[in-house]
């Protein structure tokens, strides 16, 4: 069965360090998101990104994130300032339809100290 | 925007009985309801979903329910086994809005 798959699972960096997440969305999926998960908390919508653009963002998405389709099989995620607050679970999805039957990658944990 | 409250936070059931998890949303505009199950140190699996536009949708055994006036929609999981055990979220968006709002979380444990 095909899914998605994240690289890495796990990611620690310092605080004010540039990390960089990615996705391998499953290869006939037109849309692509990233979603985070705070401990314990629900799962965030972050950006949506279709046809090589951001379709859209959340309020959590600001100056420091940025996404890129670098090439046709990978999906990226940029957090261009880390700060304590952005250690979450990272997960990185892909669809064939906008919005409908999402397919979840493991997850990228990410620790900032 | 769109807020989803699910409950319980935590269900514990015997092997062979039925568990309900409930969610409402606030957005009337909403019309696409997914469920996910996230098992430990795995991203959240697409279990069922429901559109607006249906009432109930079965796969063996597990069901979906909405009632739109009431703005909530249920799962239901029959004669549960332990490999249901997991994390499961609700979830409800606008069909053609990518920004897709979650539940809390429910956590089901089956006991053998």
């Amino acid at each position: 069965e095909p899914e998605v798959t994240q690289t890495p699972s796990h990611q620690v960096t310092q605080m004010g360090q540039e990390v960089i997440l990615r996705c391998v969305p499953i290869s006939n999926h037109l849309y692509f998101y990233w979603y985070r998960q705070i401990l314990g908390q629900k799962v965030e919508f972050l950006v949506s990104f279709y046809n090589n653009e951001i379709s859209e963002k959340s309020e959590i998405f600001d100056d420091q994130f940025s996404v890129e389709r670098p090439d046709g099989s990978n999906f990226t995620l940029k957090i261009r300032s880390t700060k304590l607050e952005d250690s979450a679970m990272y997960f990185c999805a892909s669809s064939v339809l906008t919005n409908e039957k999402l397919f979840f990658g493991s997850g990228t944990q990410l620790s900032v100290l | 925007g769109e807020n989803v409250e699910q409950h319980p936070s935590t269900l514990s059931v015997q092997e062979g009985d039925s568990a309900v998890i409930k969610c409402t949303y606030s957005d009337s505009a909403s019309n696409y309801f997914p469920w996910y199950k996230q098992e430990l140190g795995k991203g959240p699996q697409l279990i069922i979903d429901i559109r607006s536009n249906v009432g109930e949708k079965k796969d063996q055994r597990i069901a979906v329910t909405l009632n739109k006036t009431a703005k909530h929609f249920s799962l239901h999981i029959t004669e549960t086994q332990p490999e249901d055990s997991a994390v499961y979220f609700c979830a409800a968006s606008l069909f053609n809005n990518n920004d897709m709002r979650f539940g809390a979380g429910t956590r089901l444990t089956v006991k053998p």
